[in-house]
């Protein structure tokens, strides 16, 4: 039974880097697409980007720009980092497996991620 | 991106009843639409993958149906446990995307 559990800085202030990582636990690590979702106070879900193990990574062209995930095999963890945030980044940020690109099979706890001077 | 266009974006109903929610894309995502159950303060649950596949463990009254670009999601006999608020979401192409929700309350 794999379990993806998360953490974060849980307060950032505007411009400042956000990075958030999961760490999966049981199961295979290669095989799946390791993803990043996020929902905003209130509102809906939002498709952030993946990466596999190689590393070969796919990102939501309205993030691109601000958007690295990163994957560490050895510790079967995977990092998302998105940088020069603004009030508008303050969502719970969910990682997920895919067993297929778009898949999200198991979900983390998620982490509420606030922006605000 | 696709557009998915759900709804109604909340109901409520009575415990044993049966309920539909309608999903339409912005355009063809043949077989590619996912329905997730999300419960407050707990990660979203997989309840159906390609249209109508359950994930493992789901009970036998949620169903799904559709293709191209309507697609509906049912509960037959509605049970306290399933209030929450559902999504519809296409992978057929990328970015996926997401419906905006419909919000399941029990009278």
């Amino acid at each position: 039974q794999v379990q993806l559990q998360q953490w974060a800085a849980g307060l950032l202030k505007p411009s400042e880097t956000l990075s958030v990582t999961c760490a999966v636990y049981g199961g295979y690590f290669s095989g799946y697409y390791w993803s990043w979702v996020r929902q905003p106070p209130g509102k809906g879900l939002e498709w952030i980007g993946d990466i596999n193990h190689y590393g070969v990574t796919n990102y939501n062209p309205s993030l691109k720009s601000r958007v690295t995930i990163s994957v560490d095999t050895s510790k079967k963890q995977f990092s998302l980092s998105l940088t020069s945030v603004t009030a508008a980044d303050t969502a719970i940020y969910y990682c997920a497996r895919a067993l297929e690109r778009g898949l999200l099979g198991q979900w983390g706890q998620g982490t509420l991620v606030t922006v605000s001077s | 991106d696709i557009q998915m266009t759900q709804s109604p974006s909340s109901l409520s109903a009575s415990v044993g009843d049966r309920l539909t929610i309608t999903c339409q894309a912005s355009q063809d995502i043949t077989k590619f639409l996912n329905w997730y159950q999300h419960k407050p303060g707990t990660a979203p649950k997989l309840l159906i993958y390609d249209t109508s596949k359950l994930d493992t463990g789901v009970p036998s009254r949620f169903s799904g149906s559709g293709s191209g670009t309507h697609f509906t999601f049912t509960i037959n006999s509605l049970q306290p446990e399933d209030l929450a608020t559902y999504y519809c979401q296409q992978y057929d192409n990328l970015p996926p995307t997401f419906g905006g929700g419909t919000k399941v309350e029990i009278k």
